[in-house]
Order: structure tokens, then C-alpha cells, then sequence
């Protein structure tokens, strides 16, 4: 049974251009969450998903930061116009439908660490 | 969210236990107390959770206060591989879905 998978693993962009991280939930999951972790810090949160919804994205910057789970594929962060303050690791997250409740483990993948030169 | 309190780090030699403290003095009558960790490099993994009672897994054992104001998370027998940073969180209020990690104890493991 496949865990969380996050693709790339790195990924290099220049000042400017626009970064893509997918996020592929467990079999069977579908809620996902996205969190970010500064260099020397700890993970925070940043954006809450269903299929096809943003449930909650209260800890998303308001500007350049976007995230979809569309019904087919996988959760998609976007960040445009990238700087070097979003140099960090990127980690999702899922949980089962059941989803929202405070008993529910989050199982995380491997995240993506974002390198802005 | 209820404040948690953990020891910047802690060591421990190989094949003895580990306890973990954790302090949570503000914790509601109806947050659970979870247990991740992150090893080296890799996304942070759950280890436990509990609500009131003791809690046994194959990775660990929970241990909570009467009070519930404090919890221990107990490795019966590090390994080399149980060195990483362990996070005490707390699940409350209507945003029962994140989790906010503090900085965690960074457990060595000596062989």
C-alpha cells in the first residue's frame, strides 16, 4: 500500500519563475493538507483540501500561493513568481474521509525541498 | 490551540529507554495528545496518540497524567533509527485538522 508521494523531491527555481509541487494522497484518502517548513523551523500549516474544494487555506500567503485537488490527479501547490523566502521543504499530507476529526492521523509524505537561487 | 512544552533535546544510548516529556497545562477536557516525529530529511510520521488512558503501540507507549496537564512518550528500546525530532501536539478547537508543530525535542541516540 503506497504511502503519501510527493514529486519532484527537489526542485531548483530562479527568482521569478513558477514552482509546482504535486501531492498524491493515500489509496483511499481524500483529504489533503499542505504544510511548510522554513529552514530551522518547524512545519506550519497552510492550506486544507477535499476533492475539488479548499476547505481551509488560512495559512496560505495571500499573494502567489495557490492549491488545487482536482477530482481526477493529484493536489497541486502552486507558487508563481517564486522568491528566495520560499526556499524551504514542502510536505503533504492525507487522511481518510472520515477527515476532521480530532482522532484523525495525517500521514506525510516525503516533501518536496524548493531551492530559489 | 493549547500550548505544548518539550525539551530542546534529549540523548540516549542505544538498546536503553527513552522518556520523552511533554507539558501541556492549558489542554482542554476534549483535545487528544498526538506524537509525530521527523527523522532526518523525511516528512514528519505518526507515532501515538491518546485522549485520557495509556496508550500501547508498536512503536511506543503513551503515558498521560491524571491531570492530563503533562504526557510521556516512552521508546521501550532506542535504536539508531529513533534518533529524530519528536513533536507533542495537541488537536483542539474547530480546526480540529491542523496540526501546529512546535520545535520539538531532537532525540540522539548513542550507540
Amino acid at each position: 500500500n503506497a504511502g503519501v508521494m510527493q514529486n519532484p523531491r527537489h526542485l531548483v527555481r530562479r527568482r521569478g519563475q513558477e514552482a509546482r509541487l504535486r501531492c498524491s494522497p493515500m489509496k483511499g484518502h481524500s483529504h489533503v493538507y499542505w504544510y511548510r517548513q522554513l529552514p530551522e523551523e518547524g512545519l506550519k500549516f497552510m492550506v486544507y483540501l477535499q476533492k475539488e474544494n479548499i476547505i481551509d487555506e488560512s495559512g496560505m500567503p495571500k499573494e502567489r500561493f495557490s492549491a488545487e485537488f482536482p477530482k481526477e490527479g493529484p493536489s497541486i501547490l502552486r507558487i508563481q513568481q517564486v522568491v528566495r523566502g520560499d526556499s524551504a521543504a514542502y510536505f503533504c499530507a492525507s487522511s481518510p474521509p472520515s477527515g476532521g476529526t480530532r482522532t484523525d492521523t495525517q500521514y506525510f509524505g516525503p516533501g518536496t525541498r524548493l531551492t530559489v537561487l | 490551540d493549547a500550548k505544548t512544552t518539550q525539551p530542546n533535546s534529549m540523548e540516549s544510548n542505544e538498546e536503553e529507554p527513552v522518556h520523552l516529556p511533554c507539558n501541556h497545562s492549558t489542554i482542554s477536557g476534549t483535545d487528544y495528545i498526538h506524537w509525530y516525529r521527523q527523522l532526518p530529511s523525511q516528512g514528519p510520521e505518526y507515532v501515538i496518540h491518546g485522549l485520557t488512558s495509556n496508550v500501547n503501540n508498536r512503536m511506543a507507549s503513551l503515558a498521560i497524567a491524571e491531570d492530563r496537564k503533562s504526557s510521556t512518550l516512552i521508546l521501550h528500546r532506542a535504536t539508531l533509527r529513533d534518533a529524530a525530532v519528536y513533536y507533542c501536539i495537541l488537536n483542539s478547537g474547530g480546526s480540529n485538522y491542523k496540526l501546529t508543530f512546535g520545535k520539538g525535542t531532537l532525540l540522539t541516540v548513542n550507540p
